[in-house]
């Protein structure tokens, strides 16, 4: 069975780069027929879609975050990664990753909460 | 953007009633060539990360207990719990996957126990 497990700094400064690597077990992302997605989680409820990367290397990203979010694969390390651009305390939230069978996500990591804070 | 819109927010039921959740989307996430609705349901229990409930409006992720069932067609669709247990308390949301960019969830809808 697949399990993800995101790791990466739990605080930010303002106007930094957020850095998360989501390590993939169980399973191969070179293998193909997934995708594997960002997704985050503000505090109260509210999920948002970041963005999703093919084992290939292609990537979609929401246009809300416009061209701060960047999504990479590593297949050597079975690793994804997310970097987002100039935080603001907007967006302190619980960042998952998840693997994308036909855009809905079958498994999920428990989640890194990411607090951006001076 | 498909906007998603989850009723009630909250609701609470008596142990071993109905319980039932309202997703309803901007437009409809109905493909009509292969009559499939792009729609899923997670479950979130509380610490915890969300987890595959339904898929394509009414197919249930291996599983699911069959208590649970999703219904409805195009920009309506319901989540039910027949027969609510104790370790069915959880937030519940839709989220389509008829447009890809950007996929988009519900609000969330938290079931407790009367």
């Amino acid at each position: 069975q697949v399990q993800l497990q995101e790791s990466g700094p739990g605080l930010v400064k303002p106007s930094q780069t957020l850095s998360l690597t989501c390590t993939v077990s169980g399973g191969s992302i070179s293998s193909g027929g997934y995708y594997w997605g960002w997704i985050r989680q503000y505090p109260g409820k509210g999920l948002e879609w970041m963005g999703y990367i093919y084992f290939s290397g292609l990537t979609y990203y929401n246009p809300s975050l416009k061209s701060r979010v960047t999504i990479s694969v590593d297949t050597s390390k079975n690793q994804i990664s997310l970097r987002l651009s100039s935080v603001t305390a907007a967006d302190t939230a619980v960042y998952y990753c998840a693997r994308g069978q036909g855009f809905y996500f079958d498994s999920w990591g428990r989640g890194s909460l990411v607090t951006v804070s001076a | 953007d498909i906007v998603m819109t989850q009723s009630p927010d909250s609701l609470a039921v008596s142990l071993g009633e109905r319980a039932t959740i309202n997703c309803k989307s901007s437009q409809s996430v109905l493909d009509s060539s292969n009559n499939k609705n792009y729609l899923a349901w997670y479950q979130q229990k509380p610490g915890q990360s969300p987890k595959l409930f339904i898929y394509w409006a009414s197919t249930r992720e291996s599983g699911v207990p069959d208590r649970f069932s999703g219904s409805g067609s195009g920009t309506d669709f319901t989540l039910t719990i027949n027969g609510l247990q104790a370790e069915d308390v959880a937030v519940y949301y839709c989220q389509q996957y008829y447009s890809t960019v950007p996929l988009t969830f519900g609000g969330g809808t938290k079931v407790e126990i009367k």
